[in-house]
């Protein structure tokens, strides 16, 4: 099966630290999106590109924030500098249309 | 804009008994709407999903959900609970021909009595 790979797994870093995550969506789909999960909040947009296209980061602390697509192989999303308020799982989802979306299985992220 | 609802933060039944997961949506225009699911750990994986085709759609695992427009509804449904069925479920909707942006419900923790 197809999937959507993200890299690192976890990260623990210090706060002030850059973070940069990454993401492989699958091959053909043109939309890629990146979520924030954290019990207080559930699950909130961060930021959302249709073929390589940013379309929506609304979502974003654009003071700390970034999303970047530098070719339909890669998504990034960097954070700095890091904040232990950032501390959460970040997922990437990448699909089709509104035909339904594949999920990474996410970065963990702690910010100490 | 669109927004979902999902009523019940935590639903529990027994083993072999009805699962019925409510969700309503919110949508300007005709939506898609979405049933993930979401396992300890582990990233969402789509369970099933309605794109204006059949109003009865069936998923994964036995799990099948009704749109209803005239309720604005999408409530899932299993005939016969499992254990294995113990996770988080997430309803979503995104709009058909606009963004297409997709928004989440808050979830159901779903817990199996034995």
């Amino acid at each position: 099966d197809a999937r959507v790979t993200q890299t690192p797994r976890d990260k623990v870093t210090e706060m002030g630290q850059e973070v940069t995550m990454r993401c492989q969506p699958i091959l053909g789909h043109n939309t890629v999106f990146w979520y924030r999960q954290t019990m207080m909040q559930g699950l909130e947009l961060l930021a959302y590109f249709r073929n390589r296209a940013p379309l929506d980061d609304s979502g974003m602390p654009k003071d700390r924030f970034s999303a970047e697509m530098p070719d339909a192989t890669l998504a990034t999303l960097k954070i700095q500098p890091s904040e232990p308020r950032d501390s959460a799982v970040y997922f990437c989802a990448s699909g089709f249309g509104g035909y339904g979306y594949t999920f990474g299985s996410g970065t963990r992220l702690t910010v100490v | 804009a669109q927004s979902v609802t999902q009523l019940g933060s935590h639903v529990s039944v027994s083993e072999g008994a009805l699962v019925l997961l409510r969700c309503n949506y919110s949508s300007s225009v005709p939506p898609y709407l979405f049933w993930y699911v979401q396992y300890p750990n582990q990233g969402l994986q789509l369970l099933l999903k309605y794109t204006s085709a059949a109003t009865l759609v069936k998923g994964i695992n036995g799990f099948e959900a009704e749109f209803k427009k005239s309720e604005t509804s999408f409530h899932l449904t299993k005939p016969s609970a499992h254990m294995s069925d113990a996770a988080e479920y997430f309803c979503a909707v995104s709009e058909v021909g606009g963004n297409e942006k997709l928004t989440f419900g808050t979830g159901t923790r779903l817990t199996i009595i034995p």
